[in-house]
């Protein structure tokens, strides 16, 4: 399975976008990349996933440079409620091996 | 999204007793559930997946006899700790993958935090 690398902590303020970087060099042509978050005490909350294109939904976007080893997931508006531990995890389709392996993650800390 | 229960959500057991934990796809069905487990202050390990029909398949390390995990429904996995002791005591989160889409992504429960004294 692919590597990743997150930094171990982040802060950001209210109000300004979160910009969290995530290495993968050694990822391969079909795997996927996911991030999840997890609040403390509670289960990994997926946010957002992609291969090769940059995607967007409702809780975040998703920026995967063009030799796809690097990624940066973005919260545009972060809130308090954005603390958490965010994961990000590289990984095949449903075929090709379901595991997911987490990293140590990044603590994102959004200050008042 | 896809919504995964886990119960109960905590335990105080004395050692030496088994625990039984629950965790149920509500709204899919899930051929392949996962269970982690998770200390204080460290990420999440992955224990076994968890195969509908079939048997587990425990990551290195894992004690299969200490951990039973039984799949019997498409909908429905549990993890069983037998006799635990105090170094059992953790946080322990099941997974769900959505069997009718192919992308692999998995839903979390809860977690249930567990402690044997």
């Amino acid at each position: 399975d692919a590597k990743t690398t997150q930094p171990p902590s982040m802060d950001c303020a209210e109000g300004r976008a979160a910009n969290l970087p995530c290495n993968h060099s050694t990822i391969s042509g079909n795997e996927y990349v996911y991030w999840y978050r997890q609040i403390h005490s509670q289960g990994p909350q997926y946010i957002i996933h992609g291969l090769k294109n940059n995607e967007t939904n409702e809780m975040a976007s998703l920026i995967i440079t063009e030799d796809r080893k690097s990624s940066t997931l973005i919260l545009p508006h972060a809130t308090l409620r954005d603390t958490a531990v965010y994961y990000c995890i590289v990984r095949g389709r449903a075929n090709t091996g379901n595991q997911f392996y987490f990293g140590t993650g990044t603590s994102l800390t959004v200050i008042p | 999204g896809a919504v995964v229960s886990q119960h109960p959500s905590r335990v105080i057991c004395k050692s030496g007793t088994s625990v039984k934990i629950e965790c149920r796809s509500l709204d899919f069905q899930a051929t392949t559930m996962f269970w982690y487990r998770q200390f204080p202050k460290q990420s999440l390990m992955l224990m076994a997946t968890s195969n509908e029909g079939s048997k587990a398949t425990y990551e290195q390390g894992v004690e299969k006899d200490k951990f039973l995990i039984n799949h019997a429904s498409l909908t429905l996995s549990t993890l069983t700790v037998t006799s635990a002791h105090p170094e059992d005591s953790s946080f322990y989160i099941c997974s769900a993958r959505d069997l009718g889409t192919a992308k692999n992504i998995q839903y979390f429960g809860a977690g249930t935090r567990l402690s044997v004294l």
